[in-house]
């Protein structure tokens, strides 16, 4: 069983409509979740962090966790062209050698048309 | 200033050979790692180096070694170079060992080994 799952997609919306991106977690322990984007042949960009159950809002993205269901989404509202990038999910946990570490989704790829 | 730079961006280089790849952070982070992506975008932990102590040591060949002269630089270096080594290798840094807040990726290191 994988420890961080993702839809790979391509989960295609159009412009202006909201987006919804799951991920699904093994670790009952984890305790920190991050959503990042990567733009083709870019580096990941941290764009959400949630940290406790219930909804995190900023701007256009609002984290949503459930600990209890062991589920954390990332929905963005008014999706833009410039919203296209593969999302990845990470999830703290796996404490391995006296050290925490992301384990990351192999990424929902999101297609925003016109 | 680039918070987490990296180089070489690309590195093409037959099979056998030994190369390395430097990393940098000017952000007082604690804790840096090396991740591997493959084609399919999967991100997967190397290692990691919490204040030059190695901390996270990730089921790897021998052939790749580590090394933290400080807690602003990790390089990595890999010997005999075997075609599927050929990846985007990332170096992130995080504040702490326990990477609550999440990492800081560099811009990613392409190696393609023909």
């Amino acid at each position: 069983q994988k420890e961080v799952e993702q839809n790979s997609g391509p989960l295609s919306v159009p412009e202006g409509a909201i987006a919804s991106l799951n991920c699904t977690y093994s670790d009952r322990g984890s305790q920190s979740f991050f959503w990042y984007r990567q733009y083709s042949g870019k580096s990941p960009e941290l764009i959400m962090s949630i940290y406790s159950n219930g909804d995190k809002e900023d701007g256009r993205f609002t984290a949503q966790l459930n600990k209890a269901s062991q589920y954390v989404s990332l929905l963005i509202r008014d999706s833009q062209p410039s919203d296209s990038a593969t999302y990845l999910c990470a999830v703290n946990g796996g404490v391995t050698g006296g050290g925490n570490k992301l384990t990351f989704g192999t990424g929902t790829q999101l297609k925003v048309e016109l | 200033d680039t918070a987490v730079s990296q180089t070489p961006k690309y590195l093409v280089t037959q099979m056998g050979n030994d190369k390395s790849i430097k990393c940098e952070q000017n952000l007082g982070h604690d804790t840096m790692y090396w991740y591997k992506q493959d084609s399919k975008k999967f991100l997967k932990i190397m290692f990691s180096y919490n204040n030059k102590e190695l901390i996270i040591n990730e089921t790897v060949p021998n052939r790749f070694s580590p090394k933290s002269p400080d807690k602003a630089h990790l390089n990595l270096h890999i010997n005999s170079l075997e075609l599927g080594d050929s990846a985007v290798y990332f170096c992130a840094s995080s504040q702490d060992r326990n990477s609550v807040y999440g990492y800081t990726f560099g811009s990613g290191t392409r190696l393609t080994v023909v």
